[in-house]
C-alpha cells in the first residue's frame, strides 16, 4: 500500500520570502503521478502542481516549483516570493498510474498549514 | 460550466439519522468519487465510481452506500449516522483511462456534524 506523509505540520513564512513544504512517500510502483492541492479557508480544493514520475525534469508553474527526488521517494513544493493569498492548508497527494478509473484514487498527507505574514 | 457542485454545504444529524449528501457534474466525466477529511488525516477516499451503474469501495466504505445512475449524478447516502461521521465530505470528478494525466476537479465540501 501506499503512504504519503507530510512532517511539517505548520510552518510560517515572511511575505516576499521562499518557503519549501516537504513530502515524502512509501511506493513499490515505479509510474505514478504526484501533487499538491492548496486548500484556503475558502475549503476548495486547488491543484497547485503535478509532476509524472517517469519524467526527471521537476515541474513548475510560476512561483511554485517542487523538487522530485525519485530514489529518495522526496516531492517537496517550494513557494518563491511568498504572497498574502498562499495561506492556506497544503497536501500532497499520491496517485498510481494506469488506465482504468481505478488507478485515479489520490492517497492524501496530513496537510501542511501554511501562514504567511505580512 | 458549474463543475462540481455539492449540496448541501452544511448538515447537522442525529446519530441513527439518515440523509443523502448530493453530487453533481457537467463536464461529462467518467471518474467520480467521495472523500472525507478529517483533523489531522488528510483527505480519505470512500467510494468511488468509473461510470454510470460502476461503483466500488475506498479506503473507508463503513457505513456509506453510493450508486451512480446517471453519469452527472453520484450521491453518498448515510443509512444510519453516527458521531464518528462528523467531517467534512468532498466530491471529486475528472476524466477517467487516463491514468492519472487530467486533473480531479473537487466540490466546495459539505460539512457534517453528527450528535
Amino acid at each position: 500500500a501506499q503512504t504519503v506523509t507530510q512532517s511539517q505540520p505548520e510552518m510560517s513564512v515572511q511575505e516576499a520570502e521562499t518557503v519549501t513544504l516537504s513530502c515524502t512517500y512509501d511506493t513499490s510502483e515505479s509510474n505514478y503521478y504526484l501533487f499538491w492541492y492548496k486548500q484556503p479557508p475558502s475549503r476548495q480544493m486547488i491543484l497547485v502542481i503535478r509532476q509524472e514520475a517517469y519524467k526527471q525534469q521537476n515541474a513548475t508553474e510560476n512561483r511554485f516549483s517542487v523538487n522530485f527526488q525519485k530514489a529518495a521517494k522526496s516531492f517537496s513544493l517550494k513557494i518563491s516570493d511568498s504572497q498574502l493569498g498562499d495561506t492556506a492548508m497544503y497536501f500532497c497527494a499520491f496517485m498510481k498510474h494506469g488506465y482504468g478509473g481505478a488507478t485515479n484514487k489520490l492517497i492524501f498527507g496530513t496537510g501542511t498549514l501554511l501562514a504567511v505574514q505580512p | 460550466n458549474a463543475g462540481v457542485t455539492q449540496t448541501p454545504k452544511f448538515q447537522v444529524l442525529k446519530t441513527g439519522q439518515s440523509m443523502t449528501l448530493q453530487c453533481a457534474q457537467d463536464m461529462n466525466h467518467e471518474y467520480m468519487s467521495w472523500y472525507r477529511q478529517d483533523p489531522g488525516m488528510g483527505l480519505r477516499l470512500i467510494h468511488y465510481s468509473v461510470g454510470a451503474g460502476i461503483t466500488d469501495q475506498g479506503e473507508v466504505p463503513n457505513g456509506y452506500n453510493v450508486s451512480r445512475s446517471t453519469t452527472e449524478d453520484f450521491p453518498l447516502r448515510l443509512l444510519s449516522a453516527a458521531p464518528s461521521q462528523t467531517s467534512v465530505y468532498f466530491c471529486a470528478s475528472s476524466y477517467s483511462g487516463t491514468g492519472g494525466l487530467d486533473t480531479q476537479y473537487f466540490g466546495p465540501g459539505t460539512r457534517l456534524t453528527v450528535l
